[in-house]
């Protein structure tokens, strides 16, 4: 029973466009959302959150969306760059530091 | 600074065998939590230690079982290993149980289970 859902697999987008990633979730308790990066042989390194009181939080090339009644969340990276290439995660939380719940990831590929 | 450090980087075992993978939290951090990742899935909480003690669990058998010592560093103990035990075990340390961006991972133990 999957609680954070991350759709598509992986996503290939052209250098200098916008790359979208979506997440959903079923846990109507979650008010913490995050997003993740990873490389081969590295460890998930934190990229951007969101608490569950907005509904944008920007931070640089990089904002993350949350839509709370679609229980839906997106990360825009824009413009994208090669080195963005990595494995994205989404993460949530309940209230009060409970254990980040992560979905699968979508692998995204910048193309130059 | 020195991150968090786990060892050892690859492991391989056979199917009945016990295991310790050993993690260093990040300088300043004083809890630890383990987390699996299996071939395709996402990182999946293990537990968390903290002042010593398992505070949290995720949805893991008993086989799993941990320990931190008073320099905060910790071990992830697996024993009677099984198949599906092949996965990357990712070590992740905070301060005071802090959770969400506060967390920050090591690089991982490979377990590959034959």
């Amino acid at each position: 029973d999957q609680q954070v859902k991350q759709n598509s697999p992986s996503l290939s987008v052209q250098e200098g466009r916008i790359s979208i990633l979506n997440c959903d979730y079923t846990n109507s308790m979650f008010d913490y959302f995050l997003w993740y990066k990873k490389y081969p042989a590295e460890g998930p390194t934190f990229l951007i959150s969101i608490s569950s009181i907005k509904d944008k939080n920007e931070d640089g090339r990089f904002t993350v969306f949350l839509n709370k009644s679609a229980k839906h969340l997106s990360l825009h990276i824009v413009p994208s760059q090669p080195g963005d290439s990595a494995v994205y995660f989404c993460a949530a939380s309940e209230v009060g530091n409970t254990p980040l719940v992560f979905g699968k990831g979508t692998r995204l590929s910048v193309i130059a | 600074d020195a991150g968090v450090t786990q060892s050892p980087t690859h492991l391989i075992k056979t199917r009945g065998q016990q295991v310790t993978l050993r993690c260093s939290p990040k300088s300043g951090h004083d809890t630890v939590s383990w987390y699996q990742q299996a071939l395709g899935q996402g990182p999946q909480f293990i537990f968390q230690y903290y002042e010593e003690e398992e505070r949290q669990r995720g949805n893991f058998p008993d086989r799993f079982s941990g320990h931190q010592f008073p320099n905060y560093s910790s071990e992830l103990n697996v024993n009677a290993l099984l198949l599906g035990d092949s996965a990357l075990y990712l070590c992740a340390s905070s301060f005071r149980q802090a959770a969400n961006e506060k967390l920050f991972f090591g690089s991982g133990t490979q377990l590959s289970v034959l």
